[in-house]
């Protein structure tokens, strides 16, 4: 199986600074198709997880452009420009390349 | 508006089975895949498997392949994921998400406990 690797695992921020996050996968996540599998998800407290970013750098409809995704290959990065007071929770990489489908450990933002 | 609303919340016993469903609102069912994801108390989440709702094909994860069923209902726009011989590592919420894991629902708590 794929393994996604994301650091920090904790990661505290002061209200306005930028945050990011890491996502290092065991194999690149190129497809057949020439498109690259990787996925970003929020989960805020007690929520279902909300995709934000699709295909490495696809900001979802409705996402603010504080998100940003970026990498390629085996190695990602989540980037959150300012962060606000609504950005606390767990977010999650995944990759959708290979079969099984695997996810990241996670990632909790919390404001300093 | 696409939402997927899924079943409530469930208390079994050890060995028991357990069958959750999610339903499909506002497009054309048949037109996606829907994945089932598992999330333990605190833990990350866990791909189980996937169906094709057009066609019914299937895949699971080998962790939970022989454990687990994925099958749906095309008249009512609903899919299902049951998972048998329960034991108390099972307790988790089970999430269904639609193919490119754009919508998800609200999730099924389900605990396992004698």
């Amino acid at each position: 199986d794929v393994v996604m690797t994301q650091s920090p695992l904790s990661l505290p921020v002061t209200l306005g600074q930028p945050a990011s996050i890491s996502c290092r996968s065991s194999q690149s996540l190129v497809y057949s198709d020439g498109n690259t599998y990787l996925t970003w998800f929020q989960q805020r407290p007690g929520q279902s997880p909300r995709r934000l970013i699709h295909k490495a750098s696809n900001r979802d409809s409705g996402v603010p452009d504080r998100f940003s995704g970026s990498g390629s290959g085996t190695d990602f990065t989540l980037k959150i420009s300012r962060v606000e007071a609504g950005d606390v929770g767990v977010y999650y990489c995944m990759q959708g390349a290979h079969w099984p489908i695997t996810f990241g450990q996670g990632t909790r933002l919390e404001i300093k | 508006q696409v939402q997927l609303v899924q079943s409530g919340a469930e208390v079994k016993k050890p060995g028991a089975s357990v069958k959750v469903s999610c339903k499909a609102s506002g497009y054309t069912s048949t037109s996606y895949a829907l994945h089932w994801v598992r999330q333990a108390p605190g833990q990350s989440l866990e791909w189980m498997g996937w169906i094709n709702v057009g066609n019914g094909d299937t895949k699971y994860s080998q962790k939970f392949q022989g454990r687990v069923s994925i099958t749906r209902d095309t008249s009512a726009s609903t899919a299902y994921m049951e998972l048998s011989s329960l034991r108390s590592e099972d307790t988790a919420v089970f999430y269904c998400a639609r193919s490119a894991f754009d919508i998800w629902g609200q999730g099924s708590m389900v605990t396992v406990s004698s």
